[in-house]
Parts: structure tokens; C-alpha cells; sequence
């Protein structure tokens, strides 16, 4: 079955404590994408990768680390979360441009507290 | 960078009516243009799309236009039914570039009553 799963699914943490939000697909897919929701906003890039070790910047990479080390697995980190990155994150995968389908994760719900 | 703006917000119809959702962008050299359905509590799923070489597009009960010139986009639903309620996306690309971004508007709720 075609799937992208993102972990954990809640996450409540602290200010300043490191951590890391992981995203797998099995889909065989070249593009993943990290977006943030918030309300009144909508859904913004954070970052995104076009193949194994290539990463760019999307429209909010302020405070997000990433890493494409396999195909599979696009990490999202989060070096010393704040509280203004409270918010609803989904992780996308597509076939290889943005042009196509994007297939997103259930989603990741983070409080930074 | 791209700028995508959606109106309206919030939109209310009846059952069997139609909706209208649209959007403007700012880049002219964008090219592709999704929409995207969000239920309560579920994640974004595409439900139609449109290229810039393509004036209208059409799957069932729904319906894209685009106007390149005025750089806008639409999205229509006729007979609008009760599972259409929820948050609908549009968004903008460049599709072939070395840019894969891919920029949202703010959404639009649509609330369908029976």
C-alpha cells in the first residue's frame, strides 16, 4: 500500500529541546516537501528536495533544519524550537516536480510550550 | 517571490447550489495550478489541476478556469452536495524550472447545508 507516514503524530515539547520529525514514503517518489498550517495562513513550504542530497529552502525555513540522505526519508529538525513554531506540519511527496500530484502525511501536531 | 491570494474565506451554500473559489497570483511564469481538499482533521488530497497551455478543465462536478492574462484562476462546484464541505486550496508553480516551490492561498471554507 502506497504510504507516507510522518512520526510522532503529537509532539509537545519545550523551548530550546531539540527534536526531529520524520517523514517516510514508500511511494519510490524523487520530490518530499516539509509544510507548516497555521489558521488564517494556510499552508507554507518549509523546505523541499528534488533528490537524495538535494535540499532548498521553501517560504518559511527560518528555525527548520532538513536532510535527504536516502529517498525515502526527508527528516524535518527542529535545532531549538520556539513557541512560534507551534503549528500543524505536513510532510508531501510527489513523482518528481511540483507539477504533479503531492501526496501528503497525516501530520505532525507540535506545541512548543 | 510567488504571492497567491484566495477569496473568499468562508463560503456558504445549499445543497444543490453551485460555489465559485478564487485565486490570483503574481508571477506570470507560474504554469501549474492544483487545488487541494481538506476535510476536518484530514490531510490535503489534490483534486484538480490545470496547466498554463489549458484554459478550462473539468471532472465531473467540478471545474478550473484559468485566465493567464489576468492571471487568475477559479475553482467551480455545481450541485454542491454535504461532503463538499471543507478547506479548499488553490496554489501556484513553476513546473520545469530549477524553483519546485509550490505556494498556497489561505483557503477558502466552504460549508455546504443540506
Amino acid at each position: 500500500e502506497a504510504q507516507v507516514t510522518q512520526n510522532p503524530r503529537y509532539l509537545i515539547t519545550v523551548t530550546g529541546k531539540k527534536l526531529t520529525v520524520t517523514c517516510s514514503q514508500n511511494m519510490n517518489h524523487e520530490y518530499m516537501s516539509w509544510y507548516r498550517q497555521d489558521p488564517g495562513l494556510g499552508l507554507r513550504q518549509i523546505y523541499y528536495s528534488m533528490n537524495v542530497e538535494v535540499t532548498d529552502k521553501g517560504d518559511v525555513p527560518e528555525g527548520y533544519k532538513v536532510s535527504r540522505k536516502e529517498k525515502r526519508n526527508f527528516p524535518l529538525i527542529l535545532e531549538s524550537p520556539s513557541p512560534n513554531q507551534t503549528s500543524l506540519y505536513f510532510c508531501a511527496t510527489g513523482p518528481g516536480l511540483a507539477g504533479y500530484e503531492q501526496y501528503f502525511g497525516p501530520g505532525t501536531r507540535l506545541t512548543v510550550t | 517571490g510567488e504571492n497567491v491570494e484566495q477569496h473568499p474565506s468562508t463560503l456558504s451554500v445549499q445543497e444543490g447550489d453551485s460555489a465559485v473559489i478564487k485565486c490570483t497570483y503574481s508571477d506570470s511564469a507560474s504554469n501549474y495550478f492544483p487545488w487541494y481538499k481538506q476535510e476536518l482533521g484530514k490531510r490535503p488530497q489534490l483534486i484538480i489541476d490545470i496547466r498554463s497551455n489549458v484554459g478550462e478543465k473539468k471532472d465531473q462536478r467540478i471545474a478550473v478556469t484559468l485566465n493567464k492574462t489576468a492571471k487568475h484562476f477559479s475553482l467551480h462546484i455545481t450541485e454542491t452536495q454535504p461532503e463538499d464541505s471543507a478547506v479548499y486550496f488553490c496554489a501556484a508553480s513553476k513546473v520545469g524550472g530549477s524553483n519546485y516551490k509550490l505556494t498556497f492561498g489561505k483557503g477558502t471554507l466552504l460549508t455546504v447545508n443540506p
